[in-house]
């Protein structure tokens, strides 16, 4: 079944202690994203990648790291989290842009995150 | 800047049309459309391309005004499987893989 996996699906934690949250998908993508979900502020992209090794900022990078060793990988890492980053997570995997981003995007399951 | 999606919410009665706008302060290449139900992740509905190129839904249309830098969704004869919040993604000239989301629009479509 092609989708796309998030762990853990619910997480929480203080403030200042790493976390990693995993995202895989099973579609051969090359584009992978990472969005948060607020009330009232829709989805706000954090980072996303077009291709293994390759990254790039979204609207809301800051406190937030990435990485794309592998195409079907692409881990959010915070490295100190803050109570402002209590949020719904969700990752996103589609076919790589070509001329235009004419490929929907798959989202995995979210990942609620409390930072206490 | 997020695009403006209007209305916030809509509350319907099965059968009748609804119609949700997105509007961007910028130019842009496309407008993406998705679907949240309550608790799931978004799922895909429609993409817009500049040019006139679209893909989507079958029963759900839209359209996108590339001079006013707008789009809207349209709903028709809705069904209760369409109550969700509806939120517009906007990519800009580039093709740099940045989507931008409206805030959402949440539509309750009653028996």
């Amino acid at each position: 079944e092609a989708q796309v996996t998030q762990n853990p699906r619910y997480l929480i934690t203080v403030t200042g202690k790493k976390l990693t949250v995993t995202c895989s998908q099973n579609m051969n993508h090359e584009y992978m994203s990472w969005y948060r979900q607020d009330p009232g502020l829709g989805l706000r992209q954090i980072y996303y990648s077009m291709n293994v090794e390759v990254t790039d900022k979204g609207d809301v990078p800051e406190g937030y790291k990435v990485s794309r060793k592998e195409k079907r990988n692409f881990p959010l890492i915070l490295e100190s989290p803050s109570p402002n980053q209590t949020s719904l997570y969700f990752c996103a995997s589609s076919r790589r842009p070509g001329q235009s981003f004419a490929y929907e995007q798959y989202f995995g399951p979210g990942t609620r995150l409390t930072v206490t | 800047q997020q695009p403006v999606q209007s209305p916030q919410a809509v509350i319907l009665r099965e059968g009748e049309d609804a119609v949700i706008n997105c509007s961007s302060s910028k130019a842009l290449y496309s407008v993406h459309w998705y679907r949240q139900k309550h608790g799931e992740a978004p799922v895909f509905l429609m993409i817009l391309l500049k040019g006139g190129e679209q893909k989507g839904h079958e029963k759900i249309s839209a359209s996108f005004n590339e001079k006013k830098q707008q789009s809207s969704l349209y709903l028709t004869a809705s069904q209760l499987s369409y109550s969700g919040t509806y939120f517009c993604g906007t990519e800009g000239p580039g093709n740099t893989g940045k989507l931008i989301f409206g805030q959402g629009t949440t539509l309750q479509v009653k028996p």
